[in-house]
């Protein structure tokens, strides 16, 4: 399995409920790592969890939570977003971290109506 | 901190040409140096990297150069074919887990 699978593919949500992006890789990579990608733009870092530990966190806001269950398992908990926040998430995996090879998922496609 | 700068924004090529795409970076640590490729509605995919110890490295038509004293880095496709068309990023890394992406050129490959 060479790939990075992320569920849901797209998601509608309003600005009071709560959602959770998943992403699941088995490639053993030991680091994950989600992004946001608006419209026209180059995908931009939010987290990167290293050996299941929350290494970077690129001052993003509380509304999203990030959470590694294990070593093949990323979740993003989504509350009270705001428009603004629609964006496609791309999650990421690399076998050797420090940025090396990145395997990106196909995103999630989320609206924030 | 590290920053990229990918020029141009956009390039048009007549299909069987060459394109070439260039990027700068500051951090003068930066070791590691991916190229991306984005189809429209896609997800990013790495087409090749080099890392600083390479001055240039090739796969079939695509092939990346690097001048370290410059600060900066080529993607170089050649025999430009209909699908090479998508949005190429380039990015630099110094090796902490985090990458920095160039704003991205949009390449057209004219029939």
């Amino acid at each position: 399995d060479t790939e990075v699978t992320q569920t849901p593919k797209h998601l509608v949500m309003g600005m009071t409920n709560k959602k959770s992006l998943k992403c699941e890789q088995h490639m053993g990579h030991r680091a994950m790592y989600w992004y946001k990608q608006k419209a026209k733009k180059p995908p931009e870092l939010m987290f990167v969890y290293s050996y299941e530990k929350l290494s970077i966190n690129e001052s993003v806001p509380s509304r999203f939570s990030p959470e590694c269950p294990n070593s093949s398992l990323l979740n993003l908990h989504l509350h009270a977003l705001q428009p603004e926040d629609s964006a496609l998430y791309l999650c990421a995996s690399s076998q050797e971290g420090r940025g090396y090879g990145y395997t990106f998922g196909s995103g999630t496609r989320l609206t924030v109506v | 901190g590290e920053n990229v700068e990918q020029h141009p924004s956009t390039l048009s090529v007549q299909e069987g040409d060459s394109a070439v795409i260039k990027c700068t970076y500051s951090d003068s640590a930066s070791n590691y140096f991916p190229w991306y490729k984005q189809e429209l509605g896609k997800r990013p995919q790495l087409i090749i990297d080099i890392r600083s110890n390479v001055g240039e490295k090739k796969d079939q038509r695509i092939a990346v150069t690097l001048n370290k004293t410059a600060k900066h880095f080529s993607l170089h496709i050649t025999e430009t074919q209909p699908e090479d068309s998508a949005v190429y990023f380039c990015a630099a890394s110094i090796g902490n887990d985090k990458i920095i992406f160039g704003k991205g050129t949009r390449l057209h490959i004219l029939p």
